[in-house]
This record gives structure tokens, sequence and C-alpha cells, in this order.
């Protein structure tokens, strides 16, 4: 089974910081990865998929980087709508959830 | 616009077996490979499991954590996917969704909750 290590597990900031939120997967999964953001009591919802690609409608403040064993969610500029938490998804063998990211307000 | 509504979750005693439900629309349901994710109250996401179109096999994986007890099925007559889970313990309360992956978009239910006590 491949498994997803994600990083950190929680961080706070501020309006307007840079934000970056990564996901090392335990071997190849090539671009097979997306990230997600979920508020409380809401799904998930995706912002990345395939690694990079932006999905429609969200915020182009999101990007996604990364191949085969490393993967990085970036927010450029974090808004008062982005505190959340956040969870890299690997597709390539079954599916596996990283342990989330819980982005607070410093 | 695609919906996914769950429906079926409640309370059910250690031991005790539910059924989920997972009404779909606004997409082509016989060609979709449907999967389930639960998160279990202040944690995080689970994959539980999927199945694949009837075209591609209809075929089901399951985590290793609920193998053996728990089977997804679907019914494409009516665009529903069921979660069928038996033998159930403590561990498995959470609030289950149906999600799929269709033209680039990936869709959620909103959840039902389904709570193991005694």
């Amino acid at each position: 089974d491949i498994q997803m290590t994600q990083s950190p597990s929680s961080l706070s900031a501020s309006v307007g910081d840079r934000v970056t939120i990564t996901c090392r997967a335990s071997q190849d999964i090539r671009n097979d990865l997306g990230w997600y953001q979920q508020k409380p009591g809401k799904a998930p919802k995706r912002l990345i998929y395939a690694a990079s690609s932006l999905q429609s409608g969200v915020p182009s403040r999101f990007s996604g980087s990364g191949s085969e064993t490393e993967f990085t969610l970036t927010i450029s500029s974090l808004q008062p709508e982005d505190f959340a938490t956040y969870y890299c998804l690997q597709h390539n063998s079954l599916w596996t959830f990283g342990q989330g990211t819980k982005v607070e307000i410093k | 616009e695609v919906q996914l509504v769950e429906s079926g979750g409640g309370l059910v005693k250690p031991g005790g077996s539910l059924r989920l439900s997972c009404a779909a629309s606004g997409f082509t349901f016989i060609n979709a490979w449907m999967s389930w994710v639960r998160q279990a109250p202040g944690k995080g996401l689970e994959w539980v499991g999927r199945i694949r179109s009837k075209t591609d096999g209809g075929t089901t994986d399951y985590a290793a954590s609920v193998k053996g007890r728990f089977s997804i099925s679907r019914d494409d007559s009516i665009n529903t996917l069921y979660l069928q889970m038996n033998s159930l313990t403590t561990e498995d309360t959470a609030v289950y969704y149906c999600t799929t992956r269709y033209n680039y978009g990936s869709f959620w239910g909103q959840g039902t909750l389904v709570t193991v006590s005694s």
C-alpha cells in the first residue's frame, strides 16, 4: 500500500502570508495526486488535480507542484476564507489521503 | 449539475449492519467509478473503497480496515450506489461520503453520519 506523509500537521499564519504544505509518497505515484480543502461540517473540495492543474473556479493563489514522491501545495497570499484543513490524496494505486494540515489564524 | 445525496446513516449497535445509499444525478452514472470515503469525528479522511463501472468490469476494491465486512454495489438503472456495512464496531463511527470524478471535476455528497454505539 502507498503511504502519504503530509507536513506540517498544523500551522498558524496571517492573512497575506505565503503558505506551503508538503506530501511525500512512499513510492513513485507519477502525478496522480490531488489537493483538497475542507471546512468544518463540509465535504472536501478539490483545489488541484494531476499534481499541478488548478481546478476550475479555484483562485489562482493556490498552486501545486511536484511529481513521483514529493508534492507541494502553495497558497501565495493567504486569505481569510483559506483557513481550513488541507489534504493530499494519491490515486495511483487505490486511494490514500495524507493526514491533513490545519491552517489556523495567527 | 452533478448531485450526490447520501442516506441511510444512523445509530447502530456494535456487531450490527447498515446499508448506505448514494443517489446520483447530473452525470452519466453508468460510466462512473464511484468511491466511499469516511471521516471519524475530529479525524482525517479515510478512503473506504470503490466500484468500477460495469464497462470496466464492475469490480471493487476496499481499504484493509473494512475488507471482508463492507461491500460496495451499484444499481445503474436507478443511478444509485450502495455501501453495505456488516460487523460494525465503534471504530466505524464516521461521516460517510460518496464521491466521483467526472469531466475533470471531483464531486462529493454532503455525507451521512453513522454512529456505532451500545
